[in-house]
């Protein structure tokens, strides 16, 4: 199985500050790499999907860049409602997997 | 607008069975492969099966291969996925995902229900 490893686990930031978040996949992914944001108590939502695709509706606050094996979340300018936890996703390969997550937190 | 509501989640034994189902409406189920996701309490999130548009083709993971069966039925626009053997690691919320349409780029999921919660307990 491809193995998918975020970092950090978790940060804690503030309204307004940039935010990244890291992925890396145990082998090569091409841009098959999808976002999601995951709220306490729901279901996760598709932010980014092939590595840089917004999805519909999502704000442009958030981007997503890699390819290969190194892939990146940026969320441009924190807000209340952007605290959560974040999901990376490979489907290049079945299984799909899943990052362990990063836990977006208020300082 | 694409609504997936599960049902069927409950408390049951080790050993046991369930079996989970998906209303699907808002989009043609038909031309999109469905999956099963599911998370553990304050854990990540698993992929535990897919199924092709027309069932002829399905998925398992590891942890689950042998004990869970994933089908549809088209005709009433329904996914399920039948549990047996349950085990206390079974444990967890099941979501009900659709796949992007064949046309995206790359596939992703691009729509979840709100889950039913599976408890497997002595």
């Amino acid at each position: 199985d491809i193995q998918m490893t975020q970092s950090p686990s978790s940060l804690s930031a503030s309204v307004g500050d940039r935010v990244t978040i890291t992925c890396r996949a145990s082998q090569s992914i091409n841009k098959y790499l999808n976002w999601y944001q995951q709220k306490p108590g729901k279901a996760p939502k598709v932010l980014i999907y092939a590595a840089s695709s917004l999805q519909s509706g999502v704000p442009s606050r958030f981007s997503g860049s890699g390819s290969g094996t190194d892939f990146t979340l940026t969320i441009s300018s924190l807000q209340p409602e952007d605290f959560a936890t974040y999901y990376c996703q490979q489907s290049y390969r079945t299984p799909w997997t899943f990052g362990q997550g990063t836990k977006v937190e208020i300082k | 607008e694409v609504q997936l509501v599960e049902s069927g989640g409950g408390f049951v034994q080790p050993g046991g069975s369930l079996r989970l189902s998906c209303s699907a409406s808002g989009f043609t189920f038909s031309d999109n492969a469905m999956h099963w996701v599911r998370q553990a309490p304050g854990k990540g999130l698993e992929y535990v099966s897919t199924i092709s548009t027309n069932g002829g083709s399905t998925y398992y993971a590891d942890s689950v291969k042998g004990r869970f069966t994933i089908s549809r039925d088209n005709s009433k626009n329904t996914l399920f996925l039948q549990m047996s053997s349950l085990r206390v690691d079974d444990t967890a919320v099941y979501y009900c995902v659709k796949a992007s349409p064949v046309t995206t780029v790359t596939p992703y999921s691009d729509y979840w229900g709100q889950g039913t919660l599976v408890t497997v307990s002595s």
